[in-house]
């Protein structure tokens, strides 16, 4: 079945970086594009970051910017946000997500979400 | 950017009760708007998709409806394991995004 498992969260300073994975299994990687989610505590929810199938186009939202980016190893069905220069606003649980769609570009809506790794930006 | 707003934020029932939520966009979305559940500490879950379309395995008392600028979803007889956190989201245009939430409590 289809597995997604987050893992690179933790607590960092503000201004610092972090590095997010999420591996994935039981599907064929790259035929799917790939979102990045957050939600913050109690809050809803924001897509971050999303990645077409083979990597092409990247989409992020306004508030990473310039800040994140989203890549992929469709060689290791792995996908990736760097988050660079964080802020305390950035603090959430990130779920990795994959799109809908099976042709490559994205849909906008996603089937299937890993467990979310939570991300702490404070000093 | 669109904006979802979704009401009632928190709805009180009890089991075997018809709810009704409802989903209004900024602008028309025609009909890409898909809905999730989302349990404490899990990620969401996709029920609906394409406004009404049922995703695979999700129970036929979830169903959706409307276009344009007002959705709804119903859950026609609530069951135990419903209680939840359910949002909706368009995928319009980018940046997709989603409703703010209505929690359904147990009443």
């Amino acid at each position: 079945q289809v597995q997604l498992a987050e893992s690179g969260g933790g607590a960092v300073q503000p201004g610092r970086s972090l590095r997010l994975s999420c591996v994935t299994s039981g599907f064929t990687f790259g035929q799917y594009a790939m979102h990045w989610v957050r939600q913050a505590p109690g809050k809803g929810l924001e897509v971050v970051a999303v990645i077409s199938g083979d990597g092409s186009n990247q989409y992020y939202a306004d508030s990473v910017k310039g800040r994140f980016t989203i890549s992929r190893d469709n060689s290791k069905s792995t996908l990736f946000v760097q988050m660079n220069s964080l802020r305390p606003e950035d603090t959430a649980v990130y779920f990795c997500a994959r799109d809908a769609h099976n042709l490559g570009d994205p849909l906008g809506f996603c089937d299937s979400w890993g467990q979310g790794t939570l991300v702490t930006v404070a000093s | 950017d669109i904006q979802m707003t979704q009401s009632p934020s928190t709805l009180s029932a009890s089991v075997g009760d018809r709810v009704i939520i409802t989903c209004r966009a900024s602008q028309s979305i025609s009909d890409w708007l898909a809905w999730f559940q989302q349990k404490p500490g899990k990620a969401p879950h996709l029920l609906i998709y394409k406004a009404s379309s049922l995703e695979s395995g999700v129970p036929s008392r979830f169903s959706g409806s409307g276009s344009g600028t007002e959705f709804t979803l119903t859950i026609s007889s609530l069951q135990p394991d419903d209680f939840a956190t359910y949002f909706c989201q368009h995928y319009y245009s980018f940046p997709w995004t989603f409703g703010l939430g209505t929690k359904v409590e147990i009443k």
